[in-house]
Formats: structure tokens, sequence, C-alpha cells
């Protein structure tokens, strides 16, 4: 099965700051891959899929790249809104394994 | 607008069962493929399970099959986890979601808000 990493697991970060989150899979996906922003108690909600397109209704300073087996998400001046924890997920062969997240936290 | 609500959660003792449901509305259930995800209190997610829109296909996690059997039910709207032989570690919050595209596998654009399931005695 395809596995999927996360770094850093733990970010701190400033509002304003560009932040950039790596995933990376155990062998090739292509382009199927896609963010998700989850907040405690809450289920998470997609941001990006197919690597780098933007869901309806999410801020463009949210975007992704990468292809392969390595891929990045940037947030391109961090917000207050979006300290949260970030996941990674492969969507090929019918499967979805998910990367084990990486927190955004305040610095 | 497009709504998962989940239901069936709850305590259950090492080695029994439970089963969870998941209905739709705002939007036509039969055409899309759906999945469960599952997460332990503090930890990530873990994609458990899918199935594709007529039924004719499911796919498991290793930790879970021959355990866990998803189904759905496309009159009803409503998707299905029938989980068995239940261990401590299947304790977690259960969310079901939708792939986003009709027809197609793909990212998960709606999600329930979850079940909580405890397994302990």
């Amino acid at each position: 099965d395809i596995q999927m990493t996360q770094s850093p697991s733990t970010l701190s970060a400033s509002v304003g700051d560009r932040v950039t989150i790596t995933c990376r899979a155990s062998q090739s996906i292509s382009i199927w891959l896609a963010w998700y922003q989850q907040k405690p108690g809450k289920a998470p909600k997609l941001l990006i899929y197919e690597v780098s397109n933007l869901e309806s209704g999410i801020p463009s300073r949210f975007s992704g790249s990468g292809s392969g087996t390595e891929f990045t998400l940037t947030i391109s001046s961090l917000q207050p809104d979006d300290f949260a924890t970030y996941y990674c997920q492969h969507h090929k062969d019918y499967l979805g394994a998910f990367g084990q997240g990486t927190k955004v936290e305040i610095k | 607008e497009a709504q998962l609500v989940e239901s069936g959660g709850g305590l259950v003792q090492p080695g029994g069962s439970l089963r969870l449901s998941c209905t739709a509305s705002e939007f036509t259930f039969s055409d899309y493929w759906m999945i469960w995800v599952r997460q332990a209190p503090g930890k990530g997610l873990e994609w458990v399970a899918n199935i594709k829109q007529d039924g004719s296909e499911e796919n498991y996690v290793d930790f879970v099959k021959g355990r866990f059997t998803i189904s759905r039910d496309n009159a009803k709207s409503s998707l299905y986890l029938q989980m068995n032989s239940l261990r401590a570690e299947d304790s977690a919050v259960y969310f079901c979601a939708r792939s986003r595209l009709s027809g197609r596998y793909s990212a998960l654009d709606i999600w329930g808000q979850g079940t909580m399931v405890t397994v302990s005695s």
C-alpha cells in the first residue's frame, strides 16, 4: 500500500508568514493528491484537489504543487484562521491513505 | 446544501459489534463513491474503506479487512459500516465522506460531523 509522509509534524509561525508543508508518497501517485484542513472537534475541510486545484470558497493564499512522489502545500500569508492541522491524502487505485498531519501553531 | 449525518456510535465491549450509519441529503447519493475515515483521540486521520456508486466494489485498509463491511442503500441515501470483532484500537471518531466527483473516485469534499466509537470493557 502507498504510504504518505508529511513534514514537519509541527510548525510554529506568525501571522503574515509564508508557510510550506511537504508530503511524500512511497510511490508515484501522479496527480491524485488532496490537502485538507482540520480544526479541533471539527470534520476536515477540503482545500486542494489533484495537487493544485483550489476547492470552491478556499482563499487564494492556499496553493499546492508537485507531482509523482513529492508535493507541497503553501500558505502565502498566514492568517489567524489558518492555525489548524493539515493533512495530505492520496486517492490513487481507489484507496486513500492520509499523511500523519502537520499542526500549524502560533509562534 | 449537501450534507452527511452519521449515527450509531457508542460504547461497546472488546469483541463486540456495532453498525454505523450515514444519511445523505441534498445531493444524488447514488452518483458518488462514499468513504469512511476514522480518527482516534488526539491522532491523525485514517482512511478505512470506500464503496462504489452501485455497491459493486469495496476497498478496505488492511487493519479492518475481514472485520468491517461497508455497504450502502441508494434508495435510502444511506451508507453503513458494520464493525465486528472490535478492538480497543478501533476506538475513534468515524466520519463518512463523499468523493467530490460524480462517477469518479476523487478527493473528499463533503464530510459528516462524525460519530464516536469507544471499545472498552
